[in-house]
């Protein structure tokens, strides 16, 4: 079964809105990171939050970790249409070696 | 090389023949990873490289799955025997410091028919 799982599994918003995605797991993980993806392949890197760590920021992205309730959430803020994309948590096990993906969330931003 | 890079970027192949997918890592990353995605998923996690150490074979489906990697450049996946549910795209990625930062190839798409 699948460590991240991302919600909602699509999301459809208007140019200028705020999109939030999350992402829930089930074990302790050493870190957690947010990728995107368009077209259905290569991956892109956008943020990594550590177990410590609770809230951090990239331009107009936002990750927040709790790890009590074992989730994350991506924000992004004044969305555009290049924005449209598949994003993925993936997720370091503490013990484990691989880093796992979840389903994805896909985000359409209407212009 | 700027990116990774991972050839072909599209095979075909029949039921039952064998495949080689190739990945060229960015130069200096100790970490190569292979993944798998059919359409409309996730990714699976197939196998890692790490520097000189043994490589984590655990998501390989099956023994008709086998990959390489010499010293820290080049990778290849081979799948022997394809079969149908083969179908998907191969992604590759490379990373300095083991899972965190990952890389990705533009992933080759492989189909079987």
């Amino acid at each position: 079964s699948q460590q991240g799982e991302e919600d909602p599994q699509a999301l459809s918003i208007q140019e200028g809105e705020n999109a939030t995605m999350n992402c829930s797991y089930k074990t302790s993980i050493n870190n957690l990171q947010w990728y995107r993806q368009n077209s259905g392949r290569g991956l892109v890197h956008l943020i990594l939050i550590r177990s410590n760590e609770r809230e951090k920021h990239s331009g107009r992205l936002r990750v927040t970790l709790d790890t009590s309730k074992k989730s994350s959430s991506l924000l992004i803020t004044a969305s555009r249409a290049a924005d449209t994309a598949s994003y993925f948590c993936a997720t370091e096990e503490t013990s484990g070696s691989r880093l796992t993906f979840g389903e994805g969330t896909q985000l359409t931003v209407n212009p | 090389g700027a990116g990774v890079s991972q050839s072909p970027s599209n095979k075909v192949t029949e039921k039952g023949k064998d495949v080689e997918l190739r990945c060229d890592p960015i130069s200096g990353h100790t970490a190569l990873y292979w993944y798998r995605q059919r359409l409309g998923q996730g990714l699976e996690f197939l196998i890692y490289f790490q520097g000189n150490s043994a490589p984590d074979k655990s998501g390989l489906p099956s023994d008709r799955f086998s990959a390489e990697r010499t010293g820290e450049s080049v990778s290849t996946l081979t799948i022997q025997r394809t079969q149908q549910e083969d179908s998907a795209v191969y992604l590759c990625a490379s990373s300095l410091v083991l899972n965190e930062k990952l890389f990705f190839g533009s992933g080759t798409q492989l189909s079987v028919l």
